[in-house]
């Protein structure tokens, strides 16, 4: 029973424009989520995270937005460039070591 | 900067065989994990550590074991590999209490055949 959804298996998007990865939870005690990133060869690496007690977190070019009602995440970056192609992981944690990751977007940005 | 490290980065194994995977963190975290990553499934946790010595079991522990002696250092067992323990395995540590990112190593690919 996956928990946490990412229901497109892969995105590709031109250099410079908008990229939108989305997430979708069933477990409503989760409130805090996160996006990783995985390069071929490399393991996941930490990108942003939010709380469920706010609903946008800023990072540069990363935005993440929770719409605790859908329960319902994106990431969007902006603009895209090509060294952010990769694979995506959104996780989920109801606050203790019991975190869910979905099983990923892979994005490719074409120059 | 913390390093998250794992013995191999590939493997090949016969069914049958006992295989171990070290995983070693330089950064004194508590916590400790043991996942494994399969194309559209994702990340799934196999177990988990608070601490030296102490293990819990995660969504898929079913053909494995694990052992923690020293903070350091938490290996995941095979006792008797099979096929479809083939799979990308990967180890992460984190801070007891911090909700937040988990550190992963670079994972191993093990192939069973």
């Amino acid at each position: 029973d996956q928990q946490v959804k990412q229901n497109s298996p892969s995105l590709s998007v031109q250099e410079g424009r908008i990229s939108i990865l989305n997430c979708d939870y069933t477990n409503s005690m989760f409130d805090y989520f996160l996006w990783y990133k995985k390069y071929p060869a490399e393991g996941p690496t930490f990108l942003i995270s939010i709380s469920s007690i706010k609903d946008k977190n800023e990072d540069g070019r990363f935005t993440v937005f929770l719409n605790k009602s859908a329960k319902h995440l994106s990431l969007h970056i902006v603009p895209s460039q090509p060294g952010d192609s990769a694979v995506y992981f959104c996780a989920a944690s109801a606050g203790n070591n019991d975190m869910r990751f979905g099983a990923g977007t892979r994005l490719t940005v074409k120059p | 900067d913390v390093k998250v490290t794992q013995s191999s980065r590939y493997l090949v194994k016969r069914t049958g065989e006992k295989v171990f995977l070290e995983c070693v963190q330089d950064m004194d975290h508590e916590n400790m994990f043991w996942y494994r990553q399969d194309p559209g499934l994702g990340l799934r946790l196999i177990y988990f550590s608070y601490d030296v010595k102490m293990k819990e079991k995660g969504d898929i522990p079913e053909g494995y074991s694990v052992s923690r002696e020293k903070k350091e250092r938490f290996s995941l067992i095979l006792e008797s590999a099979s096929t479809n323990q083939t799979s990308m395995y990967l180890c992460a540590s984190r801070l007891a209490g911090a909700l937040d990112t988990q550190y992963f190593g670079p994972g191993t690919r093990l192939t069973v055949l």
